[in-house]
């Protein structure tokens, strides 16, 4: 089946650095990708929908410049948290689709901010 | 995003019993209904899901049952095991694929 690579799993990064995370599809082509965030005990929000070759589209709150999604190919797409602060810490993750529906979701980026 | 409602929050399960969750939703234009099973720190791996053109969906033993008219849907684990100990996800996808997901439900399954 479809393989969704996220990487890393985990980072620890001190505050007003900045953090890219990446997420890969392995045995296809994904047009489309989404990122979601998660925090503890709760479910996923969505973040943004990252299209290939253009601009990723912002869910109302999330701040773009913040949070920057590069989609540079089929199979490659980057979450850069900027000037990240301790309240960025949570748990962030990526899905992408071969079909209309059937998206596969990454295995999780576990981002600290100390 | 239009809200995905999902009960109950926490479940907890004898070996060998039944486990049912509900979701309910609001937008009719909603037209793909997945479940997600999630372990802790780890990403939703997609269970079962459903079109509203058919009232159910049995895969070994998982079954989504869906009701059109009263906006709900349904997951049930028959004979539930130690191992579906996790938390479950519904979620609604429309034409834009994007999927609004349910608040989840925490199942315990005792041994």
């Amino acid at each position: 089946g479809a393989v969704v690579s996220q990487h890393p799993s985990r980072v620890i990064c001190k505050s007003g650095t900045s953090v890219k995370i990446e997420c890969r599809s392995l045995d296809f082509q994904a047009t489309t990708m989404f990122w979601y965030r998660q925090f503890p005990k709760q479910s996923l929000m969505l973040m943004a929908t990252s299209n290939e070759g253009s601009k990723a589209t912002y869910e109302q709150g999330v701040e773009k410049d913040k949070f920057l999604i590069n989609h540079a190919s089929l199979t490659l797409s980057t979450l850069t948290v900027t000037s990240a602060h301790p309240e960025d810490s949570s748990f962030y993750i990526c899905s992408a689709s071969e079909t209309s529906y059937g998206y596969t979701f990454g295995s999780g980026t576990r981002l600290t901010v100390v | 995003q239009q809200q995905v409602k999902q009960s109950p929050q926490s479940l907890i399960v004898q070996k060998g019993g039944i486990s049912i969750i509900n979701c309910a939703y609001e937008n009719t234009a909603f037209d793909y209904f997945p479940w997600y099973q999630q372990f802790p720190g780890k990403g939703p791996a997609l269970l079962i899901a459903i079109r509203p053109d058919v009232s159910e969906k049995k895969e070994g033993r998982f079954t989504i049952s869906f009701n059109k008219s009263a906006k709900q849907f349904s997951l049930h684990i028959m004979d539930s095991q130690p191992g579906d100990s996790a938390t479950y996800f519904c979620a609604a996808g429309g034409s834009n694929y994007k999927l609004t997901f349910g608040k989840g439900t925490l199942l315990t399954v005792n041994p």
